[in-house]
């Protein structure tokens, strides 16, 4: 089976703008969560979506924001972007509830 | 609030001897317990997930155990080698829902 793959790789942009990531999740899984990692605050939920329902959000401001697809694929989209932003952004996906969760490379964002 | 602690952020261990990793949880009644690893620039990498009302659990040279009393994993690397070399991540899992809430991570070398 194929990983999770994650586009784009790497991202450069300016404070102000915005940004969509997407995630395309291993073939059958239908739960895809996103995940937002910073050396100073670690890996760090941000949502979860289920048969493109948003099932779970974490603590981030609503410039913050997903959809999901009927094939599983999902996007996350960042509106006027922050210097504090600059992150690496990981997608998850599993079969079930209990179960692992595969990561993908994620996409490195950087705002300047 | 919710926190979880892993002993430290770097672990040196002489090639060959045990690594012992240590993650710590508060004001938390987690339904699962994962460890994972991570190499720079890369997505998390599953290894092992113990439930609840499990005690330990193995894989190969990997074992963890879970002390819900404790509120404490431990989680062991025997004969451990060069290519062990990572950073480890726990994460805890709640009952009914998808979200990871993951440990700041432990950077461990082994030195050969």
């Amino acid at each position: 089976k194929a990983g999770v793959t994650q586009t784009p790789r790497y991202l450069i942009k300016t404070r102000g703008q915005q940004v969509t990531l997407s995630c395309s999740p291993i073939s059958g899984h239908r739960s895809v969560s996103w995940y937002q990692q910073t050396p100073g605050q670690g890996l760090q939920f941000l949502f979860e979506y289920f048969s493109e329902t948003q099932r779970n959000k974490g603590n981030f401001p609503g410039r913050f924001s997903g959809r999901q697809f009927s094939n599983s694929r999902s996007e996350m989209n960042v509106s006027t972007l922050e210097l504090g932003d600059s992150a690496l952004y990981l997608c998850a996906s599993t079969q079930a509830w209990g179960y692992e969760q595969y990561f993908g490379p994620g996409t490195r964002l950087t705002v300047t | 609030s919710q926190k979880i602690e892993q002993n430290s952020e770097a672990l040196n261990i002489q090639e060959g001897k045990t690594a012992t990793l240590t993650c710590n949880y508060t004001n938390y009644s987690p339904a699962y317990l994962q460890w994972y690893r991570q190499d720079p620039g890369r997505g998390p990498v599953f290894l092992l997930l113990i439930r609840e009302n499990e005690k330990e659990k193995r894989k190969e040279r990997l074992k963890v155990t879970f002390d819900t009393t404790l509120k404490q994993s431990l989680f062991h690397i025997t004969a451990s080698q060069p290519a062990d070399s990572a950073t480890y991540l726990c994460a805890l899992g709640d009952f009914g829902n998808e979200k990871l809430t993951f440990g700041t991570g432990t950077r461990l070398t082994i030195i050969p």
